[in-house]
């Protein structure tokens, strides 16, 4: 069955850290792979995607992502977190019929 | 990028009162659009697959005759919540695929409607 594990529900980091959040994927085909972030009471914006090709993909905003099949994982990755950076992030597989998203984790930046 | 615009952002309804939400895809054809439903602190529940022309496609468990889906055109679906009560508050979003330019794989939300039912 095709499901998205982003097992840390909440992460908290210092403005100018280094960033790393986690995603596992079950997907029964070559998967299509997709970060994105959505800010309170918006809606989900992207920041990067997978489809072939490069394994390490660059986003909007400093962001990236590496897919490593064997791991079944693409973590999402920036060296200098950003104030701006507090949000939900979502990762989420699929294209064709559908989206299969993970449960979100929620970043907050100290100052 | 390709824009996907939602309206309203925000709505208050009476309690048995019927609510409509726009999808509009602004700068390309949406053959197929898709509803979410995210409640708070959680991730997005996909609740119906919309194609033009055609019936959506409810998910299991999503009340079709309460959920009503329309999408007439490539460029509009929308979204009636049908005698609303109190649950069916929730954030709604919607989300379109462009078809064309080899981008079938990649879809783009709108900014979702935050419905309220008093």
């Amino acid at each position: 069955a095709q499901s998205v594990t982003q097992p840390d529900i909440h992460i908290t980091v210092s403005e100018g850290a280094s960033l790393e959040l986690r995603c596992n994927y079950s997907y029964g085909a070559t998967p299509y792979l997709f970060w994105y972030v959505q800010s309170p009471g918006q809606g989900l914006q992207l920041l990067l995607k997978y489809f072939s090709g490069d394994t390490l993909v660059q986003g909007i905003k400093g962001f990236e992502a590496e897919f490593k099949r064997s791991q079944s994982s693409f973590n999402l990755r920036k060296p200098s977190v950003h104030w701006s950076d507090a949000a939900e992030y979502f990762c989420a597989v699929g294209g064709g019929a559908q989206f299969y998203f993970g449960t979100g984790t929620s970043l907050t930046v100290i100052p | 990028g390709a824009v996907v615009s939602q309206h309203p952002s925000w709505v208050i309804c009476k309690s048995g009162t019927s609510v409509k939400i726009e999808c509009r895809s602004l700068d390309f054809q949406a053959t197929t659009m898709f509803w979410y439903r995210q409640f708070p602190k959680q991730s997005l529940m996909l609740m119906a697959t919309s194609n033009e022309g055609s019936k959506a496609t409810y998910e299991q468990g999503v009340e079709k005759d309460k959920f009503l889906i329309n999408h007439a055109s490539l460029t509009l679906s929308t979204l009636t919540v049908t005698s609303a009560h109190p649950e069916d508050s929730s954030f709604y979003i919607c989300s379109a695929r462009d078809a064309a330019a080899g981008r079938d794989d990649e879809a783009f939300f709108g900014q979702g409607t935050r419905l309220t039912v008093v």
